[in-house]
C-alpha cells in the first residue's frame, strides 16, 4: 500500500490566489512527521514545512500552512497569495518514528502551475 | 554553509556500461541518503548511511548498484551494468543526526542519468 498519496498530478492557480495541495498518508505508528518539499525545474528539493503527529496546532511558515487532519490522515499544503515563482513540483513526505533510519518516504508529487 | 554537492550534473551512457556518481554532504551531517527519482515520480530511497555504516539498503538493486561512504563523509553510488530503466535523477541528501522527528534532509541538485 502507498504510504503517501498525492492525488493531484497537476494544478493551476491564478497569481495572488490561494491553492491547496492534497496529501494523505498511511501509518500505524503513533509517532510520525510530515514534510513538504518544493522541487523547481532546477532539480533541488527545498524544504518548506513540517508537521509532527503530536503537534497540537497546524504548522505555518510564511505563505505556507499545513492543514493537518489527523483522523483523516491528511496533511494538505496551503499556499496563500500564489506567486509565479511557486510554479514547481511539490512533494509530501513522511518519517515514521519506528523507522530506525529516519528515512523519508515521498509521494508522487503535484505539479503546480501559477498563471499570471 | 555549503550545501550538498553532487557530480556530475548530467551523464549519458549506453546500456551495459558502468557509471559512478559522487556526493559530498553538508559538513558534520552523519546521515546520507541516495534517492532515485524517475521522471514523473517521487524520490525513492536506494540506500541510507549513518556515518560509514549502512542503515537501510532494502530497495537497492544489489545485483547492479553499489554504494559506499568511506570515512563517513563523501559517498559514491555506482551502477554496473546500466539498464535503460536506470534512467533517472539520482539525488543525494544529508541530515544531522539529532534523533528528532523534525530533522530535515538537505538535498543536492542531483545527477540526471540517461541510459541509451
Amino acid at each position: 500500500a502507498q504510504k503517501i498519496t498525492q492525488t493531484q498530478p497537476g494544478m493551476f492557480v491564478q497569481e495572488k490566489e490561494a491553492v491547496t495541495l492534497d496529501c494523505t498518508y498511511d501509518t500505524s505508528d503513533p509517532s510520525y512527521g510530515l514534510f513538504w518539499y518544493k522541487q523547481p525545474s532546477s532539480g533541488e528539493m527545498i524544504f518548506l514545512i513540517y508537521q509532527g503527529s503530536y503537534d497540537q496546532q497546524n504548522a505555518t511558515e510564511g505563505r505556507y500552512s499545513l492543514n493537518f487532519q489527523k483522523a483523516r490522515k491528511s496533511a494538505n499544503l496551503v499556499i496563500s497569495a500564489s506567486q509565479l515563482g511557486d510554479s514547481a513540483m511539490y512533494f509530501c513526505a513522511m518519517r515514521e518514528g519506528r523507522n530506525a533510519g529516519n528515512m523519508l518516504t515521498f509521494g508522487g508529487g503535484t505539479r503546480l502551475m501559477v498563471k499570471p | 554553509e555549503a550545501g550538498v554537492a553532487q557530480s556530475p550534473r548530467y551523464k549519458i551512457i549506453e546500456k551495459r556500461q558502468s557509471v559512478a556518481f559522487w556526493c559530498n554532504p553538508i559538513s558534520g551531517h552523519a546521515t546520507l541518503y541516495w534517492y532515485q527519482q524517475i521522471l514523473g515520480q517521487g524520490p525513492k530511497l536506494l540506500i541510507q548511511f549513518q556515518n560509514n555504516g549502512v542503515v537501510d539498503d532494502s530497495q537497492l538493486p544489489k545485483d547492479r548498484f553499489s554504494a559506499e561512504r568511506l570515512k563517513g563523509v563523501d559517498s559514491t553510488l555506482k551502477i554496473q551494468p546500466a539498464k535503460l530503466e536506470d534512467s533517472a535523477v539520482y539525488l543525494c541528501a544529508s541530515s544531522a543526526r539529532t534523533g528528532r522527528m523534525n530533522t530535515e534532509a538537505f538535498f543536492g541538485q542531483g545527477t540526471r542519468l540517461t541510459v541509451v
